[in-house]
């Protein structure tokens, strides 16, 4: 069975900017939650959806949404990009256990 | 703050058992316990999880203590390809936003 995949691996922005981040659960997985790693945060919760409805929530700004579809790909935007959103992004399907991507490597220039 | 602590980084020969603990003395009754690893840059790795039974995969064997305060990840043999950050987290199953990943413990595998 394909694992979850993330697209694009690498990417880079300048400040103002926007973003969007595509995920690919592993197939019939409904549920696929995203996650900001930094060096200094660690690995925090954004927000998971289920069945194209946003089910949880991490504590983030406005800037940061997402989405699911029927098909229970997800992506995942982020507005006015500031210097401080450079991180990597994962992603994870799964229902009792999560299965993370490789992530995306954000820069904001 | 993570509900987990673990030692900073360990580390272990090669060929021999790695056990890293995890302490997580506020668990609650229907939270497991779950290991993850994290090669650099890339994503984490689900390893084993447990609720109060010892368990044991292909890849580790969990001991989860009888009070549940804390909990050892055994990797059996370790290879240089275990080495990793290595995290310790609890949850209620599908409760994702109340996942709180620490820093973990960063093990490395010395030939």
């Amino acid at each position: 069975k394909a694992g979850v995949t993330q697209t694009p691996r690498y990417l880079i922005k300048t400040r103002g900017q926007q973003v969007t981040l595509s995920c690919s659960p592993i197939s019939g997985h409904r549920s696929v939650s995203w996650y900001q790693q930094t060096p200094g945060q660690g690995l925090q919760f954004l927000f998971e959806y289920f069945s194209e409805t946003q089910r949880n929530k991490g504590n983030f700004p406005g800037r940061f949404s997402g989405r699911q579809f029927s098909n229970s790909r997800s992506e995942m935007n982020v507005s006015t990009l500031e210097l401080g959103d450079s991180a990597l992004y994962l992603c994870a399907s799964g229902g009792d256990t999560q299965y993370f991507g490789p992530g995306t490597r954000l820069t904001v220039l | 703050d993570a509900k987990t602590t673990q030692p900073t980084s360990m580390d272990c020969a090669e060929g021999r058992a790695a056990n890293l603990p995890c302490n997580h003395s506020t668990i609650s009754g229907n939270e497991y316990v779950y290991w993850y690893r994290q090669i650099h840059s890339q994503g984490p790795q689900y390893i084993i999880h447990g609720l109060k039974n010892n368990e044991t995969n292909e890849m580790a064997s969990l001991i989860i203590t009888e009070d549940r305060k804390s909990s050892t990840l055994i990797l059996p043999h370790a290879t240089l390809r275990d080495t990793a950050v290595y995290y310790c987290i609890v949850q209620m199953k599908t409760s994702y936003d109340k996942v709180i990943f620490g820093p973990g413990t960063s093990l490395s595998v010395i030939p």
